[in-house]
């Protein structure tokens, strides 16, 4: 069983053009993250959700908007994708119980804007 | 707020060699030090960590020790085989959020 899934794994797409990842982890954990790792592998964190609820959001574009319609799922979508938008996309969970616990991460989804 | 350096970028190594990687972080908060390991095409996986109350920690071939004076840790990898090629990476975490260093592309020459 994969501990945290997201779909797809690769999006080529074009400049102009609505998407979606989406994320799942079925490790029971609390809080769900979106990093984006560009092409010199640093690691941003751009969201992360508590129980459904926004507790981190850093600087990205508003284009950018995550979704937590329950704690085990957390959507990306992006409007108006633009050539610097691709980049590996990742979800990551953990628990929250006053310390990081178990913090992992899924495969990944590559994201090409062409 | 924290923030973690990590050197070298890149390092290259004979097989069989040891390798090591370090990190700097400045919030003398921190108190949860993890070390993740991305390989080619995948997400990265958590292959060791060490929480304050320890000054290191061991599994296999792989160390990390950390010195809270000097706001360091690193991570040590002995006998190093061709599987070990990957990107690594540093974080420091003083509650909820996790501080990420650049990575280091650990490249094993045979």
């Amino acid at each position: 069983d994969t501990a945290v899934s997201q779909t797809p794994k690769y999006l080529v797409t074009q400049m102009g053009n609505d998407k979606s990842i989406k994320c799942e982890q079925n490790l029971g954990h609390d809080t769900m993250y979106w990093y984006k790792q560009d092409s010199k592998k640093f690691l941003k964190i751009m969201f992360s959700y508590n129980n459904k609820e926004l507790i981190i959001n850093e600087t990205v574009p508003n284009r950018f908007s995550p979704k937590s319609p329950d704690k085990a799922h957390l959507n990306l979508h992006i409007n108006s994708l633009e050539l610097g938008d691709s980049a590996v996309y990742f979800c990551a969970s953990s628990q929250r119980d006053g310390r990081v616990v178990g913090y992992t991460f899924g495969s990944g989804t590559r994201l090409t804007v062409v | 707020g924290e923030n973690v350096e990590q050197h070298p970028s890149t390092l290259s190594v004979q097989e069989g060699d040891s390798a090591v990687i370090k990190c700097t972080y400045s919030d003398s908060a921190s108190n949860y030090f993890p070390w993740y390991k991305q390989e080619l095409g995948k997400g990265p996986q958590l292959i060791i960590d060490i929480r304050s109350n320890v000054g290191e920690k061991k599994d296999q071939r792989i160390a990390v020790t950390l010195n809270k004076t000097a706001k360091h840790f690193s991570l040590h990898i002995t006998e190093t085989q061709p599987e070990d090629s990957a990107v690594y990476f540093c974080a420091a975490s003083t509650g909820y959020q996790l501080i990420w260093g650049a990575g280091t592309k650990l490249i094993i020459k045979p």
